[in-house]
């Protein structure tokens, strides 16, 4: 299983949007409604800030937000603020009942 | 609040094994799928195995398969990952997570470290 492909980083300014893609095949993202995002701050275990799409956990900030469209699913950050800056992962479900990651994107806070 | 604690991590010699525990704690453990996923140092997020909620369906990355073994005891709120054959592309760090076909919760991880 070959892993999602995400932009190696990422950059924004304070109060700015960035979005951030995840492209998978039609066995992962295109298959099924189940794509997650990771935040992972340095030396820290990932949080989960959304699932199954566009889902946010509760406590999670609605700067978050997601969306898919085809094999890509997409990361939206809005009104960005300097803890975003972290590491972001995304996952899919495949239609072999595995789990495969993105391989991370460093966003950078200007 | 729901808690996933690992241990058994630490330095072992390339062709070792460990045994790597996970207690869970704040959930209803026998109600959930869980996983095993790994970061090697400076890395990105590897998905490992997952079992389900009974232990009767159990999958593995290529990468793991026939050497890595998972497990659970239901009644001990226990996951475990049995890994044999160790190798030294093994090194990272390797977090217990609750699954509901993605990760969702997830432990603070263990190092494993191997070394020829």
């Amino acid at each position: 299983q070959s892993a999602l492909t995400q932009p190696a980083s990422v950059s924004g300014s304070p109060g700015q949007s960035i979005t951030i893609s995840c492209t998978g095949t039609s066995s992962d993202v295109a298959y099924y409604d189940y794509v997650s995002w990771y935040q992972q701050h340095p030396g820290k275990a990932p949080k989960l800030i959304i699932y199954e799409v566009n889902n946010r956990p509760s406590g999670v900030s609605d700067r978050f937000s997601g969306s898919k469209s085809g094999n890509t699913a997409s990361l939206t950050i809005s009104g960005l603020q300097a803890e975003d800056e972290a590491d972001y992962y995304c996952c899919s479900y495949t239609t072999s009942s595995t789990r495969v990651f993105g391989g991370g994107t460093k966003l950078t806070i200007l | 609040q729901v808690q996933l604690v690992e241990s058994g991590g630490g330095l072992v010699k390339t062709g070792g094994s460990l045994r790597l525990s996970c207690a869970a704690s704040g959930f209803t453990f026998s109600g959930y799928f869980m996983s095993w996923i790994r970061q090697a140092p400076g890395k990105g997020l590897e998905w490992l195995s997952y079992i389900s909620s009974s232990g009767g369906t159990i999958f593995y990355a290529d990468s793991v398969k026939g050497r890595f073994t998972i497990s659970r005891d239901n009644a001990k709120n226990s996951l475990f990952l049995q890994m044999n054959s160790l190798r030294v592309d093994d090194t990272a760090v390797y977090y217990c997570v609750r699954d509901r076909r993605l990760p969702d919760m997830w432990g603070q991880g263990t190092v494993v470290t191997v070394s020829s």
